[in-house]
């Protein structure tokens, strides 16, 4: 069956340090992989895109990795800040149709 | 929430009663996607617009229909409530609907079903 499996847990990291969130995929072959961010109460914000065929991405202090031989990617927040709290979720689309499929999103917080 | 409002935000109705929700952009964006949010679930695809009077189902279209008569309404309708369907709905919009595509998201409707 199709699975988009992210970090189980709670994700919580000091203030100033690297967070890193997991995004691993099961029976997809998602020619585009994106980031969002949730606060409570409000939709998903869009972050990053990354293709298939892109490694690494970045914007200013968030980095994205796509490993399509691991199933992967990995979604990091350098020099983390309290506002940075929030849950984040990946979403999968395929090079055919027009629907994404999203993971149930991973629940930092960051500590002062 | 990029010129995109849903109405009602919140609403309690009993099992078996007919729910319309609305979702309505200011984007001019070809298409329109209605999720419902669950815990341990994630956001899931409930049925999408590629323009007026052009659907799609998604993955849990089961007791749902849409209507999209204008390009800027997108209509989400529960024919007989069940509790089941007890959750919050998020309507989503973008231009090319491609995965290269960013989506954008509104609000949220909090559905309670009695």
């Amino acid at each position: 069956s199709q699975k988009i499996e992210q970090n189980s847990e709670a994700l919580n990291i000091q203030e100033g340090k690297t967070a890193t969130l997991t995004c691993n995929y099961t029976n997809y072959s998602p020619a585009y992989l994106q980031w969002y961010r949730q606060d409570p109460g409000r939709g998903p914000v869009f972050l990053l895109l990354i293709r298939e065929n892109e490694k690494e991405k970045r914007k200013e202090r968030l980095k994205v990795t796509f490993d399509t031989t691991l199933k992967q990617s990995l979604f990091h927040i350098t020099a983390s800040q309290p506002a940075d709290s929030a849950t984040y979720l990946c979403a999968l689309a395929q090079n055919t149709g027009n629907q994404f499929y999203f993971g149930t999103g991973t629940s930092l917080t960051v500590i002062p | 929430d990029a010129g995109i409002t849903q109405s009602p935000r919140h609403k309690v109705t009993e099992t078996g009663t007919p729910v319309t929700l609305r979702c309505h952009q200011t984007e001019n964006h070809r298409y329109m996607y209605w999720y419902r949010q669950d815990p341990g679930h994630g956001l899931r695809l409930i049925h999408y617009s590629y323009g007026v009077k052009d659907t799609d189902k998604g993955e849990v279209s089961d007791g749902y229909s849409v209507s999209r008569s204008k390009t800027e309404d997108f209509l989400l309708t529960l024919e007989s409530a069940t509790s089941s369907q007890t959750s919050v709905y998020f309507c989503a919009i973008s231009d090319l609907g491609a995965g290269a595509d960013t989506q954008y998201f509104g609000p949220g409707t909090r559905l309670t079903v009695l």
